[in-house]
């Protein structure tokens, strides 16, 4: 457990609204991702972060923007929600090793979906 | 262009068999493959990684198999047991440095299924 929280777990929202995800992370990890999950897809990363302020797109992060004011808040904002954006959305930071290769550790997931 | 694939989507194994998920990459250029999975409603947890410098590595039931000519990696799972039945994903690690952020790409996923 890498002391990862977000929030909401579920949200029902409709076309064009903006929505804010939130991941919490407690232990001061430098790097933190927002990916998403759809079927046939795997896990696709949409931004990622290496720092307060910095942060980098993703694959496929067209309609997403993110903000990282402190080290343990990470907010992904869709700004005018589309039904494409429906999706389960996970958190992740990461922890260099060596041996392991900066293994990912991941949140617990917000079922998000657009009507 | 999906640069790590899992071809088989489902897999059903008997308890006490073992379990066989396949991944194939196109790049040759990723440092870690590693193999993640995932219950129901809840994030991938990771599972057993290998370095692009070695082609088996093993944890418990668990051994992961690199074959870098063919570009394809393999988990086993022997023996197969009730709790493995969930959705393993592959993923890879380009190369970058230690320090650097991990821009995992994953695959779609295998659903595995053990019956009694």
């Amino acid at each position: 457990d890498a002391g990862i929280t977000q929030s909401p777990r579920h949200k029902v929202t409709e076309t064009g609204t903006p929505v804010t995800l939130r991941c919490h992370q407690t232990e001061n990890h430098r790097y933190m991702y927002w990916y998403r999950q759809d079927p046939g897809h795997g896990l696709r990363l949409i931004h990622y972060s290496y720092g307060v302020k910095d942060t980098d797109k993703g694959e496929v992060s067209d309609g997403y923007s993110v903000s990282r004011s402190k080290t343990e808040d990470f907010l992904l904002t869709l700004e005018s929600a589309t039904s494409s954006q429906t999706s389960v959305y996970f958190c992740a930071i990461s922890v260099p090793d060596r041996v392991r290769g900066n293994e990912q550790f991941f949140g617990p997931g917000t079922r998000l979906t657009v009507l | 262009d999906q640069q790590v694939k899992q071809n088989s989507p489902s897999l059903s194994v008997q308890e006490g068999r073992i379990s066989i998920l396949n991944c194939d990459y196109t790049n040759s250029m990723f440092d870690y493959f590693l193999w993640y999975k995932k219950y129901p409603a809840e994030g991938p947890t990771f599972l057993i990684s290998i370095s692009s410098i070695k082609d088996k590595n093993e944890d418990g039931r668990f051994t992961v198999f690199l074959n870098k000519s063919a570009k394809h990696l393999s988990l086993h799972i022997v023996p197969s047991q009730p709790g493995d039945s969930a959705v393993y994903f592959c993923a890879a690690i380009p190369l970058t440095g230690y320090s650097s952020a991990s821009k995992i790409i994953f695959g779609s996923g295998t659903r595995l299924s053990i019956r009694p």
